[in-house]
This record gives structure tokens, C-alpha cells and sequence, in this order.
């Protein structure tokens, strides 16, 4: 089955970009998908790419797919402390629409 | 407004009862989801179903149970079988975008 992958944790100054990553396994994924997190709530859908793409951008969130590494990333840029929360990474893979989640990056923003 | 209502928020169940949580969807979404989250972890996928009458297990099925009559409405009865079953509950419908509710809270007492 597919495997997701993300470091736990991240750390960034008010102001500065984040870079959260992201490794999976499937090479047929269709989607790739962002969700934040915030505590005690569901999750919130960032954004999302399709697999046939590089770069997708909206507003202050970049996503970087490297097919090839299997890797996927999300920038954030101008880190708010409103955007401390935790971040998760998910695949979206073949015919049946499973959909598999990374661990999650607990992001903390450093006023 | 379309989106994903998930009930109970929270929910107390005695140990060796079944409990079902509810989860309604008015987006017209063929696929739905049910993941279980666990304090400082991440998501684990209990149950998918892509159709109406159709289901596939996910990776910790054991212990549950889900039906969809309907393609508005999965829910996920927790058996007396499952052994952990406290627990933060997500519910997800997907048609290229997934949506999530916002969850339940299932404590056992």
C-alpha cells in the first residue's frame, strides 16, 4: 500500500517562509492534497495538485511536486502565528479513490 | 451551503457497547471516508466507499462496521469488538477535492 511520509516537526520565526515536505510511495497518485489542522478541529483543505503538474500557487501557499523523487512540499510564505496548527500530507491513489495521510508537521510560528 | 456534518461532537459510550456516529454529506460525493485520529498522531483510514451499497476496509477496519444505503450518509457504528476505540473520529467526501467534517470525539467510560 502507499506509504506517506512527513517530519513531525518545524519551527519558524514570524515572518519567515516554512518549507513542510512530504515523501510517498505510489507512483500512480492522482491527487496530492495540503490540510492544516487547528486543535480539537477537523481538518481544512489548503490546496491540492494534480499529479500531471509542477507548481500550483494560491496566494501565500506554493506546492512543489517532484514526481520523479516521489516528493511533494508547501511553502508558506510570510509565516503568520495564526498559521501555527498541525499540517498534513495526503495521496490520493488509483481507480478505488483510497485516500492516505501522512503523519503530519506540527508547524510553531516564533512571534 | 454544501459541506460535511459529522454527529455527535462528542460521544461517551460504556465499554461493550456498539455506538454509531453519524456522517451526512450534501456535496453529491461518490466517495466517503472514515479515519480515526489518536492524540499526536496521524490519520489512520477505517472504512472508504467509493458508491452507494459498495465499501472497501481500510487499514484499521477491525472492530467496526459501516453501511451506505444512501449517498448522502456513511456512518461507522464502533463495535464492542474494538478494543481502544477512544478516539478523535474524521469523516471525508471526495470528488477530486476532500472535504472533512469536523470530527467526533468518541470517549469510552
Amino acid at each position: 500500500g502507499e506509504d506517506v511520509e512527513q517530519s513531525l516537526f518545524l519551527s519558524v520565526r514570524e515572518g519567515d517562509s516554512s518549507v513542510i515536505n512530504c515523501t510517498y510511495t505510489d507512483s500512480s497518485s492522482t491527487y496530492l492534497y495540503w490540510y492544516k489542522q487547528e486543535p480539537g478541529a477537523g481538518l481544512q483543505l489548503l490546496t491540492y495538485i494534480f499529479s500531471n503538474m509542477d507548481m500550483k500557487q494560491d496566494q501565500r501557499l506554493t506546492v512543489l511536486l517532484n514526481k520523479k523523487d516521489k516528493h511533494l512540499s508547501l511553502r508558506i510564505a510570510d509565516t503568520q502565528t495564526g498559521d501555527s496548527a498541525i499540517y498534513f500530507c495526503a495521496v490520493k491513489t488509483g481507480g478505488y479513490q483510497k485516500v492516505t495521510f501522512g503523519t503530519g508537521t506540527k508547524l510553531q510560528v516564533i512571534p | 451551503d454544501g459541506g460535511i456534518t459529522q454527529s455527535p461532537k462528542y460521544l461517551f459510550r460504556k465499554e461493550g457497547q456498539n455506538v454509531t456516529l453519524s456522517c451526512e454529506q450534501n456535496l453529491n460525493h461518490d466517495a466517503m471516508y472514515w479515519y480515526r485520529q489518536d492524540p499526536g498522531q496521524g490519520l489512520r483510514l477505517i472504512y472508504y466507499s467509493q458508491i452507494v451499497n459498495d465499501f472497501q476496509k481500510g487499514d484499521i477496519a477491525e472492530g467496526y462496521s459501516v453501511s451506505r444505503e444512501k449517498k448522502e450518509s456513511f456512518p461507522l457504528t464502533v463495535t464492542s469488538a474494538q478494543k481502544n476505540p477512544t478516539a478523535f473520529y474524521l469523516c471525508a467526501s471526495n470528488d477530486g477535492e476532500a472535504f472533512f467534517g469536523q470530527g467526533t470525539r468518541l470517549t469510552v467510560v
